[in-house]
């Protein structure tokens, strides 16, 4: 067990539609990442939050937004789903800002779009 | 664009050998290199973190090297084990911008 949290481990919703993902970090960690990892595909970073703020994007959709609150954990919004954004969705979290500080990964939580 | 480039693709090795695994990188500039172990659908696990000062890092079986003048890293399992069956991933970290970027991962399967 990483101690970091993801919820939910499954989530089956229509095109179109806007889901939440929800990552809860080990105690004490101040940023998350969040990736996508398609079917058979490479992990793809999306964004980084630390302490609050976004840090870094990456190959992020304008229908993608994301925010990290003042207990830290963090949200991940998906809207106007599409078939291809089926993927499991991680978060990781790491305790400091600096890129050479361990991440640590949840058990993803798996989108499925029809 | 940088690009982390993983080979081979996948592998088959027998139970108690040894194997490497290559990844090749063009991110610049450089901050830390990083090799993960991911079962199928489950999170990745650290195995090791590399920064740029560092030649060679173990952890237990796995030995990771680094050479930084050619952007190459290996991964080297000794005495594999079934349960190293999975998917390896090098991920490198760009310094200014603190991204990441993945490899797709070498799939190896340790065979009885």
């Amino acid at each position: 067990d990483s101690g970091v949290t993801q919820t939910p481990k499954h989530l089956i919703t229509a095109t179109g539609q806007r889901v939440t993902l929800r990552c809860s970090p080990r105690s004490g960690d101040l940023s998350v990442y969040w990736y996508q990892q398609s079917l058979d595909q490479g992990l793809q970073f999306l964004i980084h939050y630390y302490n609050g703020e976004e840090r870094a994007k990456g190959n992020i959709l304008e229908r993608f937004s994301a925010q990290q609150f003042p207990d830290l954990h963090s949200e991940l919004n998906l809207s106007s789903l599409e078939l291809g954004d089926s993927a499991l969705y991680f978060c990781a979290s790491s305790a400091l800002d600096s890129g050479n500080t361990e991440a640590f990964f949840g058990q993803g939580t798996r989108l499925t779009v029809v | 664009k940088n690009q982390v480039e993983q080979s081979p693709q996948s592998l088959i090795i027998l139970e108690g050998k040894n194997c490497t695994l290559q990844c090749n990188y063009t991110v610049s500039p450089f901050s830390n290199l990083r090799w993960y172990k991911q079962d199928t659908g489950r999170g990745p696990v650290s195995l090791t973190i590399m920064t740029f000062s560092e030649n060679t890092k173990s952890n237990g079986r796995y030995t990771a090297t680094l050479d930084a003048d050619t952007k190459q890293s290996s991964l080297h399992i000794t005495a594999s084990q079934l349960s190293d069956s999975a998917s390896y991933i090098c991920v490198v970290i760009n310094t200014n911008a603190g991204k990441s970027t993945f490899g797709d991962g070498t799939t190896l399967t340790v065979k009885p």
